[in-house]
């Protein structure tokens, strides 16, 4: 079942702007995950942030996470045309062995150089 | 970083044939491997966990006898979809962990598009 939802389902941009993605989730959460895909490619891991953790970065990319609402953002920072993919938040409900991942529908980014 | 190789990256066939999708870690040792399905413009759907030395777990409304998962070493799991017809066609795409614990990111390969005639 579809646990998270992101916003907004499609986002277009200029180069060198700023790109923010909204995720929100329903359930309880042991961390939450960020994935690029490239059309007609596998994902790629992003980030990944704990529960008890509230922002984290990476290069030009800033994740938060409100386990109080639920939700977590991304951030991109000065936007390239590389850039553009799809990009979907995961959660990780369950520890150990059983933890397994619960993906959003995605959000289609487009930046324009 | 930790590299997931899936295989073959596209199928073409006719229907009724029975087709078999490799995933492979390359760099490390997966005791958790991911089978998903991914229609167009849609998001990953989880079909079965499959775990090195047992039977694979599917997901609810998965067809087991339909989707065959092997997860018989560490490094490979196979997923045959047999006698598939064209409502098997779809972009599959196999990921692996590297270990049983939680808070660690999954490894995905490139996905395999089939398409049944």
């Amino acid at each position: 079942s579809q646990q998270g939802e992101e916003d907004p389902q499609a986002l277009s941009i200029q180069e060198g702007e700023n790109a923010t993605m909204n995720c929100s989730y329903k359930t309880s959460i042991n961390n939450l995950q960020w994935y690029r895909q490239n059309s007609g490619r596998g994902l790629v891991h992003l980030i990944l942030i704990r529960s008890n953790e509230r922002e984290k970065h990476s290069g030009r990319l800033r994740v938060t996470l409100d386990t109080s609402k639920k939700s977590s953002s991304l951030l991109i920072t000065a936007s390239r045309a590389a850039d553009t993919a799809s990009y979907f938040c995961a959660t990780d409900e369950l520890t150990g062995a059983n933890s397994k991942l619960t993906f959003g529908k995605g959000i289609t980014l487009s930046v324009r150089p | 970083g930790a590299v997931v190789s899936q295989h073959p990256s596209r199928v073409i066939c006719k229907s009724g044939t029975s087709v078999k999708i490799e995933c492979r870690s390359l760099d490390f040792q997966a005791t958790t491997m991911f089978w998903y399905r991914q229609f167009p413009k849609k998001s990953l759907m989880l079909m079965a966990t499959s775990n090195e030395g047992s039977k694979a777990t599917y997901e609810q409304g998965v067809e087991k006898d339909k989707f065959l998962i092997n997860h018989a070493s560490l490094t490979l799991s196979t997923l045959t979809v047999t006698s598939a017809h064209p409502e098997d066609s779809s972009f599959y795409i196999c990921s692996a962990r590297d270990w049983q614990g939680g808070n660690q990111p999954q490894h995905f390969g490139d996905g395999t598009r089939l398409s049944i005639l």
